[in-house]
């Protein structure tokens, strides 16, 4: 079966230092993928994109994420986090032939320390 | 703000009741997308409309049901409710029919929904 995979519940990390969120997909064909981003009380927000080309995908608020086929990976990384970005991250794919239900990850909660 | 406008923003009925969430888009999007969250099931899909007919459907339940209307507003409808439908349902509206991988999606800020 389809499915997408965070494997950390919970993240913490210092004001300042990187980031990196792990994500794991499992598809016949490599997916469209995408990183959201959910701060409390809020919707989702898309950070980014990947559908093909450029495995290193930049997008909003300093976030990029890198596609590696061979390990099923889709990681979002950031150099330097800030206070604000404390929230909840999902991970989710779109397979080519799978209709339009976009499958989700079940999300890292990521807290920033001062 | 994403232009996604999703009504009321909490909701607390008992079980067995029958409530309707409201979603209206962005301006211009023909598409709209419903989501459950919840603690145990995570994010997911339950529904897609595209200019009035129904597109997509994933893990919706027969006692759960969606329209879109002519202004392409969107009404989910939750019926014999149960303890386990407290959730938070969100919406989503995209401009394309495709699914939300050919055009960006943008989500409401949901609804939370406690069932007692």
């Amino acid at each position: 079966a389809q499915s997408v995979t965070q494997p950390d519940i919970h993240i913490t990390v210092s004001e300042g230092a990187s980031l990196e969120l792990r994500c794991n997909y499992s598809y016949g064909a490599t997916p469209y993928l995408f990183w959201y981003v959910q701060s409390p009380g809020q919707g989702l927000q898309l950070l980014l994109k990947y559908f093909s080309g450029d495995t290193l995908v930049q997008g909003i608020k300093g976030f990029e994420a890198e596609f590696k086929r061979s390990q099923s990976s889709f990681n979002l990384r950031k150099p330097s986090v800030h206070w604000s970005d404390a929230a909840e991250y999902f991970c989710a794919a779109l397979g080519v032939n799978a209709g339009n239900m976009l499958t989700f990850g079940g999300g890292t909660r990521l807290m920033v320390k001062p | 703000d994403s232009g996604v406008t999703q009504t009321p923003k909490h909701l607390i009925t008992a079980t067995g009741q029958r409530v309707t969430l409201r979603c209206s888009p962005r301006s211009g999007d023909l598409s709209v997308y419903w989501y459950q969250q919840s603690l145990d099931q995570g994010l997911q899909f339950l529904i897609q409309y595209y200019n009035g007919e129904e597109r997509a459907k994933g893990n919706i339940l027969e006692r759960f049901s969606a329209q879109q209307f002519p202004d392409l507003h969107s009404e989910l409808n939750l019926s014999s409710l149960e303890l386990g439908d407290s959730a938070l349902y969100f919406c989503a509206s995209s401009a394309g029919s495709g699914g939300l991988g050919d055009t960006e999606a943008f989500f409401g800020q949901g609804t939370r929904l406690t069932v007692v």
